[in-house]
């Protein structure tokens, strides 16, 4: 059964930093393009990160580009996702995804929830 | 970025009775391999979405079949043929063809 639990999230002041971290189970980890995706509170859903299996290439949405940092350790199952800057605007549940083959992303975790607020 | 615009963004239907979603692109999907990635989640309330079709038509395991995904290039459909009450929530499409992938805005689809 493929797992994804993601950790990290909290109340933190703006322009501060936090570090969040997702630990994958049930499939093979370092096969797979990983993603972070957020949803603000009552608001739709965002792809601000993405990453591929060998850390090759990253993805970031402009809304997060030149403050947010995706990276994964395959031998521990885990992506990460170094926010930095914060911003009010940036308070969100962040979701762990897992990519699937077909361009698209099939797993999901439950969410980290990050407030920035002072 | 690719943009996607779904339209409408509410929704209020009898059950038992049809519901449709579009999604429009802000630039054709069709991939260079020849795919086209369009998917399509539902989201319950205080759940993560679940994928529902992908590559514009195919529905996922477990999806019932009242759901159905259709279109080409930059215009798609999402089609409920019979709402039943566990089909409340909000309806994104996805496109996957094109870093970074996007979202749509959400169409919320309630119970009348």
């Amino acid at each position: 059964e493929v797992q994804l639990v993601e950790s990290g999230g909290g109340l933190v002041q703006p322009g501060r930093s936090v570090r969040l971290s997702c630990v994958a189970s049930g499939f093979k980890f370092d096969d797979y393009v990983m993603h972070w995706v957020r949803q603000a509170p009552g608001k739709g859903l965002e792809c601000v990160s993405s990453i591929t299996p060998r850390s090759d290439t990253f993805g970031y949405a402009d809304s997060v580009k030149g403050r947010f940092t995706i990276s994964r350790d395959n031998a521990k199952r885990s992506l990460y996702l170094q926010m930095s800057s914060l911003r009010t605007e940036d308070t969100a549940l962040y979701y762990c995804v897992k990519d699937a083959p077909n361009g698209s992303i099939d797993y999901w975790g439950q969410g980290t929830l990050v407030t920035v607020s002072s | 970025d690719v943009v996607l615009t779904q339209s409408p963004l509410s929704l209020s239907v009898t059950l038992g009775q049809p519901a449709s979603i579009s999604c429009r692109s802000s630039q054709s999907l069709v991939h260079s391999d020849g795919n086209t990635y369009l998917n399509w989640f539902h989201q319950r309330p205080g759940q993560s979405p679940r994928r529902l079709i992908y590559k514009v038509s195919n529905r996922d395991s477990g999806v019932p079949d009242r759901f159905s995904g259709s279109g080409s290039g930059s215009d798609f459909t999402l089609k409920i043929s019979r709402v039943e009450a566990e089909d409340v929530g909000l309806y994104y499409c996805l496109q996957g063809g094109h870093w970074p992938y996007t979202f749509g805005q959400g169409t919320k689809l309630e119970i009348k």
